[in-house]
Order: structure tokens, then C-alpha cells, then sequence
């Protein structure tokens, strides 16, 4: 079986502060891909990455960067100098290769306040 | 063009009404799916379309009927709904790659359906 957990439920920080958002799964498969999506308030889940098991190198998009530890069975997704418009939910997401179909399995998600 | 498009945005029925939710990519992607998100919590799948196959039923009831017309169309039709059936309805699609994977999958911007 596979899970997700995120434990941050919420994270509230003030614009232009650091945040990070944790994610930790488990799967006894060897392959696999993660992922994170935001879902702001208009309700879109709007994709920003996939990482392959086989493929721990860390990944920076402008602000955005993802710390990926298999050793640790971690994800995790950093936001610097977050942003109002970074307001969102947040999930971490964990997929089989091969026979699901791209099934995915969704942690419960952080909801991110950027205060202005 | 990366867009998944769904109509109509809200949708408002009563329990003996019958109604179809649609959903439509034109990115080539092969694998099509609907999810109901409650608020608060993750997309849950309910069905996944394979090759205008479909591949999974999430054992949705059978008040919700799904249908793939072509590659590029998903339907989702609804009947006898119950109050508890009001939720958010979200499309995807993904492309399937190398070894069978299915990559990153792309939502549309849902469908908030209210029954009453």
C-alpha cells in the first residue's frame, strides 16, 4: 500500500518569509514518481513537479526548490521569499510506473496563508 | 496548449434531475480522469480512462455514469444524486510515457456541483 503524510495542516507566515512544506511516503515499490501541486482558492490543481525515485537531485524553479531524500523517504518543497500569491493548498503526491495508470495517492495537504 | 477545460463551472440539480459534466484536452494525452474533491481534502479518483477505455472504477455508485465519446472527451453523466454527492468535480489528463508510466497529470478547473 501506499500513503502520504503531510503533516503540516496549516502554515501561516508573514511576505518574504522562508517556508517549507513536508511531505514523507511510503511504498514498497522501487520505482515511482512524486509530485506537488498547488491548489489556490479558484479550486485548480496547477502541477509544478514530478521527480523520478531513481533521480534525487534537488530541483530549483525561481523560488521554488524540492529537496528529494529517499533515505529518508521525504519530499519536501521550500518557497523563499514566499509571496501573497503563493496563498494555496499544497499536495504532495505519489504514483506507481507501470500498472495503476497514473493512479494517484494524495497527502491531506498544508494550507499556506501568506500574510501581506 | 497545456489546458484542460470543463463546463459548465457550477452546476446546481435536484435529486431527480439528470445532468452530464464535460470535460475536454486537446494536448494528445491518452489517459483521461474524473475526481471528486470535498472541501478540505484531497481529489479522490473516481474513474480513469485509458485509450477511451475504461481502465478503473474507484467502486463509484452507479449514479454516476462516465463516458469517453473520443480521445479528447470525457463525460461524466449524473442521476438520482444525493445531497452528499455535492462536491467539487475535477478533470485530468496525462500522457502516458516511457515503460507504461503515466507522467504528470494536468486538471481542469472543476466543476462545483450542488445538489439539492
Amino acid at each position: 500500500a501506499q500513503k502520504v503524510t503531510q503533516a503540516q495542516t496549516e502554515i501561516s507566515v508573514v511576505e518574504k518569509e522562508d517556508v517549507t512544506l513536508d511531505c514523507v511516503y511510503e511504498t514498497r515499490d522501487t520505482t515511482y514518481y512524486l509530485f506537488w501541486y498547488k491548489q489556490p482558492p479558484s479550486g485548480e490543481l496547477v502541477f509544478l513537479i514530478r521527480r523520478n525515485s531513481f533521480d534525487e537531485q534537488n530541483e530549483i524553479s525561481g523560488r521554488y526548490s524540492w529537496n528529494f531524500q529517499k533515505s529518508t523517504s521525504s519530499f519536501n518543497f521550500t518557497i523563499t521569499a514566499s509571496q501573497v500569491v503563493d496563498s494555496a493548498v499544497y499536495f504532495c503526491a505519489l504514483s506507481r510506473i507501470g500498472t495503476s495508470y497514473g493512479k494517484l495517492t494524495f497527502g491531506q495537504g498544508t494550507i499556506l496563508t501568506v500574510h501581506p | 496548449d497545456t489546458e484542460v477545460t470543463q463546463t459548465p463551472k457550477h452546476l446546481v440539480m435536484g435529486m431527480t434531475n439528470k445532468k452530464s459534466l464535460k470535460c475536454e484536452q486537446h494536448m494528445g494525452h491518452r489517459a483521461m480522469y474524473w475526481y471528486k474533491q470535498k472541501a478540505k481534502k484531497p481529489p479522490e479518483l473516481m474513474f480513469v480512462y485509458s485509450y477511451e477505455k475504461l481502465s478503473i472504477n474507484e467502486s463509484v455508485p452507479s449514479r454516476f455514469s462516465p463516458e469517453c465519446p473520443n480521445s479528447s472527451l470525457l463525460n461524466l453523466h449524473l442521476h438520482a444524486l444525493q445531497p452528499e454527492d455535492s462536491a467539487l468535480y475535477l478533470c485530468a489528463s496525462s500522457q502516458e510515457g516511457n515503460s507504461g508510466a503515466y507522467n504528470e497529470q494536468f486538471f481542469g478547473p472543476g466543476t462545483r456541483l450542488t445538489v439539492l
